[in-house]
């Protein structure tokens, strides 16, 4: 199994919603991480977990906060968001934090209104 | 830090010729660079990769080269088909992961 999977695959929200998006890997990989990807634009790293611990914040605003409640779940959630914050947001996870393969999941189209 | 340049940002060709992409990168401790095709609607999927130990590598259709003097990786897709098109990232690590920084991307259309 060489999958990462995200749900929902599209989100539709308000800015005074909470919502959030899950990610799941089972191939024991010990670093997972979030990104953020707009239109026609390479993804950006957000948040990066090591070892269940979150290890860097890329500086990323407090309305998303990330969790990582195992080894294999990692979820984003949603509050307060901005029009602006409407992007696909990718979950990837790799054997660890050195240079491994990255693997990515099929990611989050999120829109807020 | 680490700055990847990406050429060209759209490439057309026709079914079963070769396509080409390079990349520049900045940062000589750069030692891995992997390439990933992302189709629409979907995530970034790796497709191959290469190490700064190594010059060339080639998994059937695919191959990339490194030159690390000149400091620049190239993609080479032959016999492209129509099922190649996509966007394609290339992309460079130091160390970790969290350094890895992508290339701005190249939309290739391959037209049958």
């Amino acid at each position: 199994d060489t999958e990462v999977t995200q749900t929902p695959k599209h989100l539709v929200m308000g800015m005074t919603n909470k919502k959030s998006l899950k990610c799941e890997q089972h191939m024991g990989h010990r670093a997972m991480y979030w990104y953020k990807q707009k239109a026609k634009k390479p993804p950006e790293l957000m948040f990066v977990y090591s070892y269940e611990k979150l290890s860097i914040n890329e500086s990323v605003p407090s309305r998303f906060s990330p969790e990582c409640p195992n080894s294999s779940l990692l979820n984003l959630h949603l509050h307060a968001l901005q029009p602006e914050d409407s992007a696909l947001y990718l979950c990837a996870s790799s054997l660890g934090q050195t240079n491994t393969e990255a693997f990515f999941g099929q990611g989050t189209r999120l829109t807020v209104v | 830090g680490e700055n990847v340049e990406q050429h060209p940002s759209t490439l057309s060709v026709q079914e079963g010729d070769s396509a080409v992409i390079k990349c520049t990168y900045s940062d000589s401790a750069s030692n891995y660079f992997p390439w990933y095709k992302q189709e629409l609607g979907k995530g970034p999927q790796l497709i191959i990769d290469i190490r700064s130990n190594v010059g060339e590598k080639k998994d059937q259709r695919i191959a990339v080269t490194l030159n690390k003097t000149a400091k620049h990786f190239s993609l080479h897709i032959t016999e492209t088909q129509p099922e190649d098109s996509a966007v394609y990232f290339c992309a460079a690590s130091m160390t970790e992961i969290n350094d890895m920084r992508f290339g701005a991307g190249t939309r290739l259309t391959v037209k049958p």
